[in-house]
């Protein structure tokens, strides 16, 4: 199985800071990396796709980067809607995998 | 607007099966470039790929669970359906169905059912 490690796993922040998550993936995955928003009792919601395709409705200030084993999301400006965790996953091989999930906290 | 929606039991005994389903409304099934997926949160924890089934009936598993899974569909209902045998506490999570979609070769979860609890106990 594909690992991926994502870091860090909680990060503390302000409205208006610009925030980086980091996710590594154990070997090569090209561009099959994507990043989902999930709040308390909600289901995930797709942010990024294709390391850097923004979803459809996602709001610009999400933007991801990155290829191979390194990838990275950034939010530019924090809203207070923001705070919340997010995840990444790779698409490259079966079995999926995910991160380990990172907590945005004011 | 498509959408999906997971039901079935909320409490299992330990040893016995888990039964969920996902209704999809708003779209068929059997069109586009989808695969149709389980994946589960523990509380807490966080998210872990059962498994999906494409609209050829092809299923794919996640070896971890692949002893006890199975993932089938029924296309005039428009729904697909999860199986897990041989349960434990270690299965208690919050089940989540999910649409696999893929443009230009990538595959992503653009839709998300709103999960339904399963507890295992006694």
């Amino acid at each position: 199985d594909i690992q991926v490690n994502q870091s860090p796993s909680s990060l503390s922040a302000s409205v208006g800071d610009r925030v980086t998550i980091t996710c590594r993936a154990s070997q090569t995955i090209s561009r099959y990396l994507n990043w989902f928003q999930q709040k308390p009792g909600k289901a995930p919601n797709l942010l990024i796709y294709a390391a850097s395709s923004l979803q459809s409705g996602v709001p610009s200030r999400f933007s991801g980067s990155g290829s191979g084993t390194d990838f990275t999301l950034t939010i530019s400006s924090l809203q207070p809607e923001d705070f919340a965790t997010y995840f990444c996953q790779q698409s490259y091989s079966s079995p999926y995998t995910f991160g380990q999930g990172t907590k945005l906290e004011i | 607007q498509v959408q999906l929606q997971e039901s079935g039991p909320g409490l299992v005994k330990p040893s016995q099966t888990l039964s969920l389903t996902c209704t999809v409304s708003g779209d068929s099934i059997s069109s586009g470039s989808y695969s149709w997926n389980w994946i589960r949160q523990p509380a807490g924890k966080g998210l872990e790929w059962i498994g999906r089934i494409f609209k050829s009936g092809t299923t794919d598993y996640n070896p971890s669970l692949k002893s006890r899974v199975t993932i089938s569909a029924d296309m005039s209902k428009k729904q697909f359906s999860l199986t897990l045998s041989s349960v434990t506490a270690a299965d208690t999570a919050v089940y989540y169905c999910a649409r696999d979609r893929e443009v230009g070769a990538y595959w992503y979860f653009d839709l998300w059912g709103r999960g339904t609890l399963v507890t295992v106990s006694s």
